[in-house]
């Protein structure tokens, strides 16, 4: 299947700091890219849906200016947490849905990893 | 929107036997349903998915099948091993919408 690399897998940062999360999908073009938040043991909550080119679409009681996304190319989108605090901490994943047919199917990074002290 | 519902949360087999998960679906558009696997400390991978238009769909071990009528479809692992062993996520689609998360199975494979 198709590949999405995700970058850092773990990061641990001070409070206060901002913290970058890169999205790339290597092997095909990824017109959209979603990121999720996910608690221990829960679901995947999906937090934005960012197409490329054009400004995030954000789901609800998701801060924007908390959480920026930019996705500048068709294989890139990053996630920065801004002034990152201790409740920021979770697991953060990306994925892709691949341009062209079959439409649809998304695939998903390895997840990062967010501690903040 | 769409609304998943998955069950079981928790599910325990023996190596060998068959594991099913099943999820329900509110919103009848929803025409795509991936299953993935989630490893721990892992992102998902999709294992399998099936389009509205097809009942059933097999690949070695692993199968869905789709009831579009009653709004819910099925995933079966036949001869289970202690590597399936992970937590398993069903989801719904409309063609090229967001996709809705059920809250996931965690399935362990006992030796």
């Amino acid at each position: 299947g198709a590949v999405v690399s995700q970058h850092p897998s773990r990061v641990i940062c001070k409070s206060g700091t901002s913290v970058k999360i890169e999205c790339r999908s290597l092997d095909f073009q990824a017109t959209t890219m979603f990121w999720y938040r996910q608690f221990p043991k829960q679901s995947l909550m999906l937090m934005a849906t960012s197409n490329e080119g054009s400004k995030a679409t954000y789901e609800q009681g998701v801060e924007k200016d908390k959480f920026l996304i930019n996705h500048a190319s068709l294989t890139l989108s990053t996630l920065t947490v801004t002034s990152a605090h201790p409740e920021d901490s979770s697991f953060y994943i990306c994925s892709a849905r691949a341009t062209g047919v079959p439409k649809n199917i998304q695939y998903f990074g390895a997840g990062t990893r967010l501690s903040v002290l | 929107g769409e609304n998943v519902e998955q069950h079981p949360s928790t599910l325990s087999v023996q190596e060998g036997d068959s594991a099913v998960i099943k999820c329900t679906y509110s919103d009848s558009a929803s025409n795509y349903f991936p299953w993935y696997k989630q490893e721990l400390g892992k992102g998902p991978q999709l294992i399998i998915d099936i389009r509205s238009n097809v009942g059933e769909k097999k690949d070695q071990r692993i199968a869905v099948t789709l009831n579009k009528t009653a709004k819910h479809f099925s995933l079966h692992i036949t001869e289970t091993q202690p590597e399936d062993s992970a937590v398993y996520f069903c989801a719904a689609s409309i063609y090229n919408n967001d996709m809705r998360f059920g809250a996931g199975t965690r399935l362990t494979v006992k030796p």
